[in-house]
């Protein structure tokens, strides 16, 4: 079973319309990242947590909210969606200082936003 | 934040041909890693190397980190090699910042 999983896979949805993405770990990491890429570009931090109460905007937070379920789970949400927030969107876990700061990466939403 | 530079943006390869990709950055990192994207938009870990060589079969990486680049090669290249290799920065995880990619085509 894959360490790190996302659902959906892939989702088509309407404009206006509150989605949530969904990643699950069974790394034990106590970091989680949320992702977005845009075509021919690399990954853009979206928000991130270092532990259960711990939640950090990113690079580009603006129209995204998170929640740190558990541990092990991490998902976004998109209150109103626009178009311009169609993306691959990934999840990511890591060890921290006491471990590696190695990222794991989920297979991937692909989200699209009519 | 830390700006990530890669080059080359794309390359083109003969099977059986080697290559470095190169990765520069801005600031002080503690993390630095190399990925393989495939055409199926899977991220793949190569390598964690934020300093020193590593080696992984026909892959290999060289950080510096106190000139602040990494190198990825890849020897004999195969078709399936072909995808956008990535390379990611940060400081303590804080806000990792990935390259635009290099995007490697290797033709039969």
């Amino acid at each position: 079973d894959a360490d790190v999983t996302q659902t959906p896979r892939n989702r088509i949805t309407k404009t206006g319309k509150r989605i949530m993405l969904e990643c699950s770990q069974t790394k034990g990491h106590d970091r989680m990242y949320w992702y977005r890429q845009d075509p021919g570009l690399g990954l853009r931090l979206i928000y991130y947590s270092f532990d259960v109460k711990d939640i950090n905007k990113g690079e580009i937070s603006d129209g995204y909210s998170v929640s740190r379920q558990a541990q092990a789970k991490f998902s976004l949400s998109l209150e109103s969606a626009i178009p311009n927030q169609t993306a691959l969107y990934f999840c990511a876990t890591s060890d921290g200082p006491q471990g590696s700061y190695e990222q794991y990466f989920g297979p991937g939403t692909r989200l699209t936003v009519t | 934040g830390i700006q990530v530079e890669q080059s080359p943006p794309d390359l083109i390869l003969q099977e059986g041909a080697n290559s470095t990709l190169r990765c520069n950055f801005s600031d002080s990192v503690n993390n630095l890693q190399w990925f393989h994207q495939n055409p199926w938009g899977q991220l793949i870990n190569l390598f964690y190397i934020p300093s020193g060589t590593k080696q992984n079969g026909r892959l290999s990486a060289t950080t510096v980190a106190t000139e602040r680049y990494s190198l990825l090669y890849i020897s004999s290249s195969q078709t399936t090699d072909s995808g956008v290799y990535f390379c990611a920065v940060g400081y303590n995880n804080n806000d990792m910042r990935f390259g635009a990619g290099t995007r490697l085509t290797v033709k039969p």
